[in-house]
């Protein structure tokens, strides 16, 4: 098993521009979890889905953040435009749920100048 | 107060050392507990669940205390590959509701 795969793993891109962020969570997962995280806020959970279905978004921060998951096995984190505030490392995580805790991606380290 | 309280650190801790650390969490509704383990730009990796009975994998020992609210881990004979950042894990409800972690204690071992 490749694990929870995220891409890319870094990205640089301008203010207002738009943003994509993918993650192909592992086979059997029924929960799949964004999170970002900084040094000032640590880990903060934006939204997660269960069987494919978003079940809490309030961590989101505005409406320039969304997130889909069309299938089990992919998903995508949505920022525009984006802001130099939006600065961060974006881990996807996924788990079945039991009491085995949940497996993150490398992350992608976002840049916005 | 926040959900889940860390003390940041850093540990600075001599090789071979025994070291401890706690999490603190304010939703007495809390049931499942998990220590996490995140070196630098680096994801983080589950270092072991927490049960109610307490557990112990290896030289790592996790204890809950459901009256006082926290949880704690003991690392024994502290080797400097346990340098990391240590993030503590509650979830309120049944699954994967309210997974929510605390922002982490800095551990260095110094040989």
């Amino acid at each position: 098993d490749a694990g929870v795969i995220q891409s890319p793993r870094h990205e640089v891109t301008e203010m207002g521009q738009e943003v994509t962020l993918r993650c192909k969570p592992i086979s059997g997962h029924d929960y799949l979890f964004w999170y970002r995280q900084t040094m000032m806020r640590g880990l903060e959970l934006l939204i997660y889905f269960n069987n494919n279905v978003p079940i809490d978004d309030s961590g989101m921060p505005e409406d320039r953040f969304s997130a889909k998951m069309p299938n089990a096995s992919f998903s995508t984190l949505k920022i525009q435009p984006s802001e130099p505030r939006d600065s961060a490392v974006y881990f996807c995580a996924g788990g079945d749920g039991s009491n085995y805790g949940y497996t993150f991606g490398s992350g992608t380290r976002l840049t916005v100048v | 107060r926040k959900e889940v309280e860390q003390d940041p650190g850093p540990f600075n801790v001599p090789e071979g050392a025994t070291v401890a650390f706690n999490c603190t969490y304010s939703n007495s509704a809390s049931q499942s507990f998990f220590w996490y383990r995140q070196d630098c730009r680096k994801e983080p990796k589950l270092l072991m669940s927490v049960y109610s009975s307490g557990n112990e994998d290896g030289r790592f020992t996790a204890q809950l205390n459901r009256a006082s609210q926290y949880i704690s881990l003991l690392i024994r004979d502290s080797k400097l590959s346990d340098s990391a950042t240590y993030l503590c894990v509650v979830t309120s409800g049944g699954g994967a509701d309210g997974l929510t972690f605390g922002k982490g204690t800095h551990l260095i071992i110094q040989p």
